[in-house]
């Protein structure tokens, strides 16, 4: 069974600064990973999707990054502001039986605070 | 390209009762999907769509739940005898039927059962 692990689960960092959140999964054998964010109450925003085959994906201050052998992916938030200030989940696509996208299966997500 | 809505936003409802949500994916995507979180925690699928197939259906999906997507296009999602474990978001997502396709969530039913 897969299983997704964020560490850490909460993270407060002074604005401006640089970081990285982590995903880990347990079985390899995906098919893609995808980041999201989550404001509180909300639904979720897609962020980037990573496909099994790529190693990266950027978009603005944003890049991931997926080492699908060792079971990990990174989100690096370049220059934070108060606004990225939210919940940031990954979730992997490990099933393919009918084409296209199944189910994802997503960790607990990890909270970040930008403060000003 | 207006999204995928939800509706309702918040559903307060007794014990016992039973509830439905509507899910309108974007226009001219074919699979549909149903996930719940509860606080704290990551979605958790329950059921997927493509067109009006159900093709996959959670163990989280008890007897009590009943998913439809009748004509391709939207879908509802039924709980009866609602229970206090069931208080949670519940959210929806589309996606085109077609390989390395993101998926787009709504904003979410969020569900209270007193």
């Amino acid at each position: 069974k897969q299983e997704v692990t964020q560490i850490p689960a909460a993270l407060s960092v002074p604005e401006g600064e640089n970081l990285v959140l982590n995903c880990s999964f347990t079985d390899s054998a995906i098919y893609n990973l995808q980041w999201f964010r989550q404001d509180p109450g909300k639904g979720l925003t897609s962020l980037l999707l990573i496909q099994s085959s790529q190693r990266e994906q950027t978009s603005g201050r944003l890049n991931a990054s997926l080492d699908k052998s060792s079971g990990r992916s990174t989100l690096y938030i370049a220059a934070s502001q108060p606004g990225d200030s939210a919940t940031y989940l990954c979730a992997v696509e490990t099933t393919r039986r009918q084409g296209g996208s199944e189910k994802l299966v997503f960790g607990k997500g990890t909270k970040l605070t930008v403060n000003p | 390209d207006t999204g995928v809505s939800q509706n309702p936003r918040h559903k307060i409802t007794k014990r016992g009762q039973n509830v439905t949500f509507r899910c309108d994916p974007i226009s001219e995507h074919n699979r549909l999907y149903w996930y719940r979180q509860t606080l704290g925690q990551g979605p958790e699928f329950l059921t997927y769509f493509q067109n009006e197939a159900q093709l996959e259906k959670s163990r989280l999906l008890s007897d009590r739940f009943s998913a439809e997507r009748p004509k391709g296009s939207f879908s509802t999602l039924e709980i009866q005898r609602t229970e206090q474990g069931d208080s949670a978001m519940y959210l929806c997502a589309s996606s085109r039927g077609t390989v390395n396709y993101e998926q787009y969530f709504g904003p979410g039913t969020r569900l209270t059962v007193t």
